[in-house]
């Protein structure tokens, strides 16, 4: 079946401009994940839904960034004016359950450049 | 706090070597430990995982054992191919919680 897609794959922004990002996880998958991966860097973690409910936002950066889910489906992350520091790939993830047991199943990501 | 430290690459290996990557993690709760790797052009797959210690998790084969005595999860595989050359991440992921936890990555390049 089809996996997490996240759209667009490339965004370039100027600094100031407000951006979104959106990610499709896999059809049924109860928990979604953003991370952020800077250049030669490992993936960290953003903000965590179960279902359409945000129950972890503890890795959000600042209050310029936020995101809902709000059917529980489709998630996007906004970016409102956007620093040059905000240049990163934008992971998505989603996993079947709430439990933590399940597998994260990774998009391929947004590359966000921000001039 | 929580953290995972990887040895830096790029590990460059000739085809048929074997491979040792470093992991090891900060002994904070019981943590789950993963492998994740990373193709050209591909998003992050789940390579292996280990969720207590002395377990070893293997696919494709590359293994890890989680060793709680030296705080490790290092990362094998006898002899490798060129089709492996990727970036490999260690990661955690405490129990309770959703949220993993990544190394920076470690890239390989085999050659052949």
């Amino acid at each position: 079946g089809a996996g997490v897609s996240q759209s667009p794959r490339y965004k370039v922004a100027k600094r100031g401009q407000d951006v979104a990002l959106r990610c499709d996880p896999i059809s049924g998958h109860v928990s979604l994940f953003w991370y952020q991966q800077a250049l030669g860097q490992g993936p960290e973690f953003l903000t965590y839904f179960q279902n359409e409910a945000q129950l972890d936002k503890s890795g959000l950066p600042s209050d310029r960034f936020f995101a809902e889910r709000p059917e529980g489906s489709v998630s996007t992350l906004k970016i409102q004016r956007t620093q040059q520091e905000d240049s990163a790939v934008y992971l998505c993830a989603s996993s079947l359950d709430g439990t933590g047991s399940y597998e994260q199943y990774f998009g391929p990501g947004t590359r966000l450049t921000v001039t | 706090g929580d953290s995972v430290t990887q040895m830096e690459g790029p590990v460059t290996l000739s085809e048929e070597a074997f491979l040792t990557i470093n992991c090891t993690y900060t002994a904070t709760g019981y943590p789950s430990l993963f492998w994740y790797v990373q193709y050209p052009g591909e998003g992050l797959q789940l390579l292996l995982k280990a969720t207590k210690a002395d377990d070893k998790g293997s696919n494709k084969g590359f293994e890890a054992t989680y060793r709680k005595e030296t705080t490790s999860f290092h990362l094998e595989k006898g002899s490798v191919q060129v089709s492996d050359s990727a970036v490999y991440f260690c990661a955690r992921k405490n129990t309770g919680f959703q949220k993993l936890v990544f190394g920076t990555g470690t890239r390989l390049l085999v050659s052949p």
